[in-house]
């Protein structure tokens, strides 16, 4: 499938370490965005990469993006309780008509106080 | 970025009703999607509702069973009809702003008894 796979399926980490998530995907792509999900809520937004951008920060949020692996990061550094959430990311895909966003499991992370 | 509000928040109905969800925003937007998110699964695409024509439905899903309306540029509907317990999900609504990142409702949790 098109889908955007994020490694590993779940997380545990103490409060105040940093959190990495990985995601790979299968051809090439217009962008990434990553989401946060709080359990059963609504996803929030929280990064768009575009293919032609390599990072991008949004306060203790950094993303990469490599095209040659097909695969982005995120990092949360100095967890808080409140990071506890599934993050997925999902790619927008290059080509015509091809405008829907792809969802992987996502990654459970659990931050312990 | 879009704020997205969703109503009802959440519903128990009974098998064999319907159910038609809300889902307003505060700006104009081209592009509005409609997603399930089955319980401890990621999110699948259910139809794309652009304003002014028929709503485009993803394998697997069809009109008859997920009807949409979208009357305006502010404004969807979803329909869940004839409705079973495998119809328990999480439905969210979703708009693509102009800068192609996509913003999520807070989604209407439904249990189908």
């Amino acid at each position: 499938s098109q889908q955007g796979e994020e490694d590993p399926q779940a997380l545990s980490i103490q409060e105040g370490e940093n959190a990495t998530m990985n995601c790979s995907y299968k051809t090439s792509i217009n962008n990434l965005q990553w989401y946060r999900q709080n359990s059963g809520r609504g996803l929030v937004h929280l990064i768009l990469i575009r293919s032609n951008e390599r990072e991008k920060h949004s306060g203790r949020l950094r993303v990469t993006l490599d095209t040659s692996k097909k695969s982005s990061s995120l990092l949360i550094t100095a967890s808080r309780a409140a990071d506890t959430a599934s993050y997925f990311c999902a790619p927008k895909y290059s080509g015509a008509g091809s405008y829907q966003l792809t969802f992987g499991k996502g990654t459970k992370l659990s931050v312990i106080p | 970025s879009a704020v997205i509000s969703q109503k009802p928040s959440r519903d128990i109905c009974q098998r064999g009703t319907s159910l038609t969800i809300q889902c307003q925003v505060d700006s104009q937007v081209t592009m509005m999607f409609w997603y399930r998110q089955q319980p401890g699964q990621s999110l699948t695409l259910i139809a794309t509702a652009n304003q002014g024509s028929e709503a485009t439905y993803e394998s697997g899903f069809v009109i008859d069973k997920f009807p949409i309306s979208r009357p305006n540029l502010t404004f969807s509907t979803l329909t869940v009809s004839n409705m079973s317990p495998e119809d328990s999900s999480i439905y969210l609504c979703s708009v693509r702003d102009y800068d192609y990142e996509q913003y999520f409702g807070p989604g209407t949790r439904l249990t189908v008894t």
